[in-house]
């Protein structure tokens, strides 16, 4: 069966360290693969997207990679601050699929404490 | 810009009744999505339409039924309401129906 998993449902950090979030998905063949913040009682904002032939993509201080061999990306926030706390989703957009169809993993709920 | 808005904010329904809510996307965005969110099941997703027509569709009942208009502001209806449908309903909207969407604040309704 097709699955997106993220390696945990919470991340707690201390400021100013680097956080690393996980996805790992089986069974889809994903053309791009993107990453959102989602708030409490908020929809989801885009942060980045990597496209299946891109190794690294970076915006300030976001970094994703995508390895498509080890079917897992891996999201990064460097100097991470209090305010980078959130839920982090990853969201595949999966080759052939019909256009306007994201499948979302569960998230994994990160905190950055002082 | 504008950012995409989802009217209303919050609904409290009873079971068996039916329900209409709306999206307003970006100006000049022709996609609109839409995804079912609760604690139980992550993000699902309903439907997609794009220059009025419904492109895609994911597994829901037939309780849940969508449509755009020429301005590609979007509704989705869901008829004899169940408990099981109280869930955040996020509109999002992107130019072409790919790469990067924008979400809605979502509409959280409750049925009771």
């Amino acid at each position: 069966s097709q699955k997106i998993e993220q390696n945990s449902e919470a991340l707690n950090i201390q400021e100013g360290k680097t956080a690393t979030l996980t996805c790992n998905y089986t069974n889809y063949s994903p053309a791009y693969l993107q990453w959102y913040r989602q708030d409490p009682g908020r929809g989801p904002v885009f942060l980045l997207l990597i496209r299946e032939n891109e190794k690294e993509k970076r915006k300030e201080r976001l970094k994703v990679t995508f390895d498509t061999t080890l079917k897992q990306s891996l999201f990064h926030i460097t100097a991470s601050q209090p305010a980078d706390s959130a839920t982090y989703l990853c969201a595949l957009d999966v080759r052939g699929s019909t256009l306007g169809r994201l499948y979302f993993g569960r998230g994994t709920q990160l905190t950055v404490w002082p | 810009k504008a950012g995409v808005t989802q009217t209303p904010r919050y609904l409290i329904k009873t079971r068996g009744q039916q329900v209409t809510l709306s999206c307003s996307p970006i100006s000049g965005h022709r996609s609109v999505s839409w995804y079912q969110q609760t604690p139980g099941q992550g993000l699902q997703f309903l439907f997609e339409y794009f220059s009025e027509t419904q492109r895609n569709k994911g597994n829901f009942p037939g309780r849940f039924s969508g449509r755009q208009f020429s301005n590609s502001r979007s509704e989705m209806n869901v008829s004899t309401l169940e408990l099981g449908d109280s869930a955040l309903y996020l509109c999002a909207s992107s130019l072409m129906g790919d790469r990067g969407y924008t979400f809605g604040s979502g509409t959280r309704l409750t049925v009771v």
